[in-house]
């Protein structure tokens, strides 16, 4: 049972390039989350979906998309990326009333 | 919308001392989750403790435990006998139990210093 996984751990990317962030989790849970963290803001959500199929926006979307093709997966995508998109990418995930579990996180510079 | 603030960006405790993390926020709900989380320098966020709002008895996890004041909106966490494995980041958070995807809205955390 590994819990939440993210891949990759680490990225530098250049401005303008696009990627893909990948969460997995094998606790068959319904609800997935993106948060993105930066030094003294805490962490701020930017996707979540509550089911196979199901995204919506959080606090802070714009400049990314996600999708969840399946239920253990939720990937997010920088299109074009900005050097404002540098951050620590946490994934979580939960089931029904209990506590979200996180990912190690991403560390993704932008340059 | 909810909110919740640590206006505590750095705390130092000495080892085997008590520490008190301040966390208020602010809600119009009357039911919902509060939390604290650990973030060591792993990364890794950690669950400390949680409590629901309809209870008021304080939540108590080992060496933690928390002061829950429903009417003045907060949620700080007491660490009795500090270890150093304490040092950490450690961040209140809110949750409502309303249909919004049980999103965490996080407070700016509080960096937990522990002096042997």
């Amino acid at each position: 049972n590994a819990g939440v996984t993210q891949t990759p751990k680490f990225r530098v990317l250049k401005t303008g390039q696009s990627m893909t962030l990948l969460c997995a989790q094998d606790m068959n849970h319904e609800y997935m989350y993106w948060y993105r963290q930066d030094p003294g803001m805490g962490l701020r959500l930017i996707h979540y979906s509550v089911g196979e199929g199901t995204t919506a926006k959080g606090e802070v979307p714009d400049g990314y998309n996600v999708s969840r093709l399946k239920k253990q997966n939720f990937l997010l995508g920088l299109e074009s990326a900005a050097p404002s998109q540098t951050s620590v990418y946490f994934c979580a995930s939960r089931q029904s009333d209990y506590e979200q579990y996180f990912g190690p996180g991403t560390r993704l510079t932008v340059t | 919308a909810q909110t919740v603030t640590q206006s505590q960006p750095e705390m130092s405790v000495q080892e085997a001392e008590t520490v008190t993390l301040s966390c208020t926020y602010d809600t119009s709900e009357s039911d919902y989750y509060l939390f604290w989380y650990k973030q060591p320098p792993s990364r890794q966020m950690i669950l400390v403790i949680r409590q629901e709002a309809y209870k008021q008895q304080n939540a108590t996890e080992n060496r933690f435990s928390v002061n829950f004041q429903k009417a003045a909106k907060s949620f700080s966490l007491k660490i009795s006998d500090s270890q150093l494995g304490d040092a950490a980041m450690y961040f209140c958070a809110y949750r409502t139990v309303y249909n919004q995807g049980g999103k965490l809205i996080f407070g700016q955390g509080t960096e937990l210093s522990v002096k042997p």
